[in-house]
C-alpha cells in the first residue's frame, strides 16, 4: 500500500497523559499537513511541513501540541497534558501542492 | 476571514433520486476540491476544479466551478447507497496559500 498511513488508528488516554501519533506520507511527497476534525465539521488545519521544515502553525494550536518531521519523511504529532477537548480525529495529509492533498485514515483520540 | 459554506448540512434521500450540494464563499479561489469521507476514515479526493465555469464528471457525479470561482456545486444523478458519506469542499486561496474547508454535507442514501 503506497498511500498515507497513520498509527495508531485509535488511542484512548486519561486526561493529563501525553500522546504521540505517527504519519507516514506517500514517499515522494515533500509536503505534509496535520489536521484535527471533530464530528460534523471539516478538517481544521494544525500545521504544515515542507520537507523537514515546519513552515506554518495554526494560531489556534496550543503550546501543548508539537510536531516534527526530522528527516523530511515521516512525521509525529505530540500532545502533552491531554485535555478532554483534545478528543478528535487527527488527520495527516501529504502532497506536492497545497490544493491537492492525500489523506491518511486518521487517528481517533479519546481523552477520558 | 475566509469561509466556505456548504449546504445543505444534512441530506437523506431515497436511492435513485438526484441531489445537489452547494459550496459558497465571498472569496475567490484559484482552485476548489471536493472530497468524500466515510466514517472513521480520512477524506478521499474526488476532483479538483480550476477554471471558472469548469464542469467535471465522475460517473454519476457532476462538479461545477462557478464563473467567478467563488462557488461550486456537486450534483449526483440516481443516487445509490454507496454514495453515502460526508462530502467536503475545500478552496485554495492564492492570497494566503491556504486551503479553506467547508463543514461538509452529510449524505445518506436509503435503499
Amino acid at each position: 500500500d503506497t498511500g498515507v498511513s497513520q498509527n495508531p488508528r485509535h488511542k484512548i488516554t486519561k486526561r493529563g497523559q501525553n500522546v504521540t501519533f505517527r504519519c507516514d506520507p506517500i514517499s515522494e511527497h515533500n509536503r505534509l499537513y496535520w489536521y484535527r476534525q471533530t464530528l460534523g465539521q471539516g478538517p481544521e488545519f494544525l500545521t504544515y511541513f515542507q520537507n523537514e521544515a515546519q513552515l506554518e502553525k495554526s494560531r489556534l494550536l496550543s503550546d501543548r501540541f508539537s510536531a516534527e518531521r526530522p528527516k523530511g519523511s515521516f512525521s509525529t504529532l505530540e500532545i502533552q497534558r491531554t485535555e478532554q477537548g483534545d478528543s478528535a480525529m487527527y488527520l495527516c495529509a501529504s502532497g506536492f501542492r497545497t490544493d491537492t492533498q492525500y489523506f491518511g485514515p486518521g487517528t481517533r483520540l479519546t481523552v477520558l | 476571514t475566509q469561509l466556505l459554506e456548504q449546504s445543505p448540512q444534512f441530506l437523506s434521500i431515497q436511492e435513485g433520486e438526484n441531489l445537489t450540494v452547494y459550496c459558497n464563499s465571498s472569496s475567490v479561489f484559484s482552485s476548489l476540491q471536493w472530497y468524500r469521507q466515510e466514517p472513521g476514515e480520512g477524506p478521499v479526493l474526488l476532483v479538483t476544479v480550476v477554471t471558472g465555469g469548469e464542469v467535471k464528471k465522475l460517473k454519476r457525479l457532476t462538479f461545477q466551478f462557478g464563473d467567478a470561482r467563488k462557488d461550486s456545486s456537486l450534483h449526483i444523478t440516481a443516487a445509490q447507497p454507496g454514495d453515502t458519506g460526508l462530502y467536503l469542499c475545500a478552496g485554495y486561496a492564492v492570497s494566503n496559500y491556504q486551503l479553506i474547508w467547508g463543514a461538509g454535507t452529510k449524505l445518506i442514501i436509503k435503499p
